[in-house]
Formats: C-alpha cells, sequence, structure tokens
C-alpha cells in the first residue's frame, strides 16, 4: 500500500523568505505519480503539479519549484520569495497506478506567511 | 457546469439522521472520488468509482456510510445513523484516468 509523509505540520515565515515542504512516498511499484495541491483559508483544493515517476526533472513555475529525488523517495515543494497570500494548507500525494488510480494524501503542511 | 459540483454545501442534522451528500461530477469524467476531511485535519480517502463501479470501497468507515453512482455521472453518499463524530467537510473530486482530480467545494456536515 501507498503510504505519503509530509512530517513538518506548520512552518511560519516572514514574507519573502523561501520555505521548502517535505514529502516523503513509499510504494514498491514502479509507476505512480506524485501531485500537490494547495487548500487556502476557503477551503477549495487546488491543483499545483503532477509528476510522474519516470520523469525526475525538476520544475519551477514562477516562484513554485519541486525537487523530485526517486532515490530519497521525496518529492519537495518550495516557495521562494514567499507571499501572505500563499498561506495555505499544502497537501502532497501519491496514485500508484497497481492500485487503481487511488490518490493518497499526507497529512498537510500549514504554511503561514506573515507580513 | 464548469466544475465539480456539490450539494448541499452546508447540512446540519441529529444524531442518529440519515444524510445524503450529492456530487455532480465534471460532464465526461470516468472517475469519481469521495474524501472526509475533519477540522484541520488532511483528507481521508472513503471511495473512488471507476465509471458506476466501485474497485476500492475501503476507506468507508462503517457500515453506516455507503455511496453509489448511476450513469457514470451524479454520485450520492448516504451516511446511516449520523454520529457527531461523522462531523466533517465530505469532498467530492473527478478525474478522467490519471489525469489531476478536480474538487469540489465539499458538504459541510454538522451532527448535533
Amino acid at each position: 500500500a501507498q503510504k505519503v509523509t509530509q512530517a513538518q505540520t506548520e512552518i511560519s515565515v516572514v514574507e519573502k523568505e523561501d520555505v521548502t515542504l517535505d514529502c516523503v512516498y513509499e510504494t514498491r511499484d514502479t509507476t505512480y505519480y506524485l501531485f500537490w495541491y494547495k487548500q487556502p483559508p476557503s477551503g477549495e483544493l487546488v491543483f499545483l503539479i503532477r509528476r510522474n515517476s519516470f520523469d525526475e526533472q525538476n520544475e519551477i513555475s514562477g516562484r513554485y519549484s519541486w525537487n523530485f529525488q526517486k532515490s530519497t523517495s521525496s518529492f519537495n515543494f518550495t516557495i521562494t520569495a514567499s507571499q501572505v497570500v500563499d498561506s495555505a494548507v499544502y497537501f502532497c500525494a501519491a496514485m500508484i497506478k497497481a492500485a487503481g488510480n487511488k490518490l493518497t494524501f499526507g497529512g498537510g503542511t500549514r504554511v503561514l506567511v506573515k507580513p | 457546469g464548469a466544475g465539480v459540483s456539490q450539494s448541499p454545501s452546508n447540512k446540519v442534522t441529529e444524531k442518529g439522521k440519515d444524510v445524503e451528500l450529492r456530487c455532480d461530477p465534471i460532464s465526461g469524467h470516468t472517475a469519481l472520488y469521495w474524501y472526509r476531511q475533519r477540522l484541520g485535519q488532511g483528507l481521508e480517502f472513503l471511495i473512488y468509482f471507476q465509471g458506476n463501479s466501485a474497485p476500492d470501497k475501503s476507506g468507508l468507515p462503517s457500515d453506516r456510510f455507503s455511496a453509489e453512482r448511476t450513469g457514470e455521472s451524479v454520485s450520492t453518499l448516504t451516511i446511516q445513523r449520523t454520529q457527531q463524530e461523522d462531523s466533517a467537510v465530505y469532498l467530492c473530486a473527478s478525474s478522467v484516468q490519471i489525469s489531476p482530480l478536480h474538487f469540489g467545494n465539499g458538504t459541510r456536515l454538522t451532527v448535533t
């Protein structure tokens, strides 16, 4: 069975600081997909990124970047020059093909960006 | 509609009553998921539909919980004899195969 662990429950930073959110996943399968979602205070879940297990290229999208390392089963997320609007709960999730496309979420990391 | 629609948005019920929560997925999305999120907690998987069948019901917490999907469209999550621990936001999501899940805004259930 797959498992996703987000060890950091809450991170507090001052605006313009960088913040890195850790995500470690467990699976014995070779084909899987990793996701990050953002849940702002309003409650809706916003999709940020999907990576498949065969593509270890890191990705940058504006102030967001992701570091996927299969060797350590990690898919970390960095927000550069954080802003107050980045305050939210961020969830890492994994979908294992052999498990029938069930998406398993980590416990989430609450990010608080102070002005 | 453009997104996943859930109704009602809020539901307050007395302990012991049955409730039905509805989810209208995005048109054409074959996969439909139900999750539960208790206050301040993560997302707990309940059930997943592929078409009208549910290959994974492993997350349903008890036999008081059931779900069905008809016409590869609307899904209903039913909770019988509600308990206070059932209070949570129930989130529905839909997708096409491995594409990202699109979530609805959820139904906030309060059992008094």
